[in-house]
Order: C-alpha cells, then structure tokens, then sequence
C-alpha cells in the first residue's frame, strides 16, 4: 500500500491553456474522488468515480473540466482554457466500496497556479 | 448531509493546554463523521472516524472526539496539545448508503488552524 499519488505536485500555467492532472489510487480501491480545495477554504467535491463509472458530478465541475477513469485504475482530470478562477488544490481521494464508512484516503493534491 | 459548520476559524492556545475545535452539522439523514488534519503543503490526513457503537471516538496523536446527535455536533478534543499539532483541521461528513458504506462524497467544514504557541 504506497498510498494515494498525484502527479505533477504544482502546475503553472497561463489563461486559456489546458492542463491535465493524474491520480493513481491504492491498488484495491475501486472508487476514486476529486476535490478542489481554494484558499481558505475546506475540499469542495467535484466527481467521484465507481471502478471506471463515473457516478456523480458535482454543480462545481463546469464543461471546462473533464475527469476520466478509463480502466477503472488511474484517473486524470482535464481543465480546458483555464481561468485565473481556477486556480486552488486538486485533491484525489480512494476509497474501498463495501468497507463500513468507505474512508477516503488522500493525495498530496496538484497545485495549479492560473497566470 | 447538507452542510457543515466549524465555528472556530482559528485557535491560538499554548504548548500543553487542552484544546477543543467545535464542530457541528445539518442533515436529514444518518451521516459518518470524520475529522483530518492538513499540514502545510500536504495532503488531508484522517485523525478519527465515527461510524456507529460508542459515541465517544479515539484516533491518532492523541485526539478524540464526541458525536453528540442530539446538538448534531462532532466536537475534536486533546487534553495536551503540542506544537507539532499546529495544522489545520477539517471536519467532514457524508451521507449513510443502504448497505453500509458512505453515499459518496465529503462535505467538509471550511476548517480550523490551530496554532500552538511555547
């Protein structure tokens, strides 16, 4: 178990590109979660994804932002023509659905800094 | 689970006195509670949990908390607190499932630092 990882750690980008982030989950976690965390604030949901279902989306994610999970591993999270609003924490989580209370267990997030 | 309230945005206190960061929540259904602790730069890490049986809940570093569903409060408590306990700390709660496990997502409080002074 190497714990939740995301990759890159920070990102630095200008208005109107498109960014794209990872998250590798703990092996035998079948559901996976995006949260956007700004400054001052507590982790706001964004997606959540069940084995490579995407099972809710959250008012939050606008069609700018994409998530995928295509084998049911890894997921990566898309932010097209980002605007300076959208910078703040991306924090990934997994859980183990069927296990009372499905903790969550947390990345290290991806820093994205919109110039 | 509808929302959650830290009323506490922050906490001064001095090393080895007793702390509580206060807690309460709003929903229509049974919930599960967490509390987590955020370092710098750093990822969310769970300090304790409570899912059922005993309303008073133990967890790492020393931390315990008391689910009060009648105030709908989940207030964190440590009787010492010590600088390397200078973090934030986030109180969240998600809706119960019919078999067992969360409905899905956190909703978190917007948290509380808690800044412990020599």
């Amino acid at each position: 178990d190497t714990g939740v990882s995301q990759d890159p750690r920070h990102k630095i980008t200008k208005r109107g590109q498109n960014v794209t982030f990872r998250c590798d989950p703990i092996s035998e976690h079948n559901r996976l979660y995006w949260y956007r965390q700004t400054l001052g604030q507590g982790p706001e949901f964004l997606t959540y994804f069940q084995n490579e279902a995407q099972l809710e989306k959250s008012r939050l994610l606008s069609d700018r932002f994409s998530a995928e999970r295509p084998k049911g591993s890894f997921s990566t999270l898309e932010i097209q023509r980002t605007e300076q609003g959208d910078s703040a924490m991306y924090l990934c989580a997994s859980s183990f659905l069927g296990r009372l209370g499905d903790e969550q267990f947390f990345g290290p997030g991806t820093r994205l800094t919109v110039l | 689970a509808q929302s959650v309230t830290q009323l506490d945005s922050q906490v001064p206190v001095f090393e080895e006195a007793p702390v509580e960061l206060r807690c309460n929540y709003s929903s229509s259904v049974s919930v599960y509670l967490f509390w987590y602790v955020q370092y710098p730069n750093q990822g969310l890490q769970l300090l304790l949990k409570y899912l059922s049986g005993s309303t008073l809940v133990k967890g790492i570093n020393g931390f315990e908390a008391e689910f009060n569903k009648s105030q709908t409060s989940f207030h964190l408590r440590k009787p010492s607190v010590h600088i390397s306990d200078t973090a934030e700390y986030f109180c969240a709660v998600s809706d119960v499932a019919n078999y067992g496990g969360s409905q899905g997502n956190l909703i978190f409080g917007k948290g509380t630092k808690l800044s412990v002074k020599p």
